[in-house]
């Protein structure tokens, strides 16, 4: 079975401070994974995709996320957080059609 | 090009009473998904269908829940007999094929309350 562990339930960050936002997975076969963000009341937008290749991935809104097999891990970054970043981040995994979320981690920026 | 469209984006029900969400997927998907958040927790899996098929509904409970997705028309999560458990936000996704692995597409989701 795969799954995903969101290690931090909450960040709070200051503003135009870098964030890094943990992600392990564990499967025992080549996996897809996936950030997603959800605003307040809102539904999951797609932040970024590791399909497979680069195991660097950038995304939309100047985040990028690091593939490490050896580390089973895909953290996602931001050199610089905004206002705007404050959001519930989801990493997720797929297999038959089936997307498995992690419980998520809540960013809040410090202004 | 409009997105995953889900209505109502609010439903109050009465314990007992049954609820409809719709959802219609992305022009061109023909694959649904529906997911249900419930509070401080993350997303799970509840069904996933084709026109007129369900695929796998291992994530759906055994009672009172049923999901469709007919030929025409958008598909429909149908809670009968609602409690105060089934509060929570109700999100489909869409995809365009089987083994699409570019991540699905997500509507803004149904918050269903029971009273």
């Amino acid at each position: 079975a795969q799954s995903v562990t969101q290690l931090d339930s909450q960040v709070p960050v200051f503003e135009e401070a870098p964030v890094e936002l943990r992600c392990n997975y564990s499967s025992s076969v080549s996996v897809y994974l996936f950030w997603y963000v959800q605003y307040p009341n809102q539904g999951l937008q797609l932040l970024l995709k590791y399909l497979s290749g680069s195991t660097l991935v950038k995304g939309i809104n100047g985040f990028e996320a690091e593939f490490n097999k050896s580390q089973t891990s895909f953290h996602l970054r931001k050199p610089s957080v905004h206002i705007s970043d404050t959001a519930e981040y989801f990493c997720a995994v797929i297999r038959n059609e089936k997307l498995t979320f992690g419980t998520g981690t809540r960013l809040t920026i410090i202004p | 090009n409009a997105g995953v469209m889900q209505n109502p984006r609010h439903l109050v029900r009465r314990r007992g009473q049954e609820a409809r969400l719709r959802c219609s997927p992305m022009k061109g998907h023909s694959h649904v998904y529906w997911y249900r958040q419930l509070p401080e927790e993350g997303l799970k899996f509840m069904v996933y269908l084709q026109k007129e098929n369900i695929i796998d509904e291992s994530g759906m409970p055994k009672e009172r829940f049923s999901a469709e997705f007919p030929k025409e028309g958008p598909s429909i999560l149908r809670i009968q007999q609602v409690v105060r458990g089934d509060s929570a936000a109700y999100f489909c996704a869409s995809s365009p094929r089987q083994g699409y692995e570019g991540g699905y597409t997500f509507g803004s989701g149904t918050r269903l309350t029971v009273v």
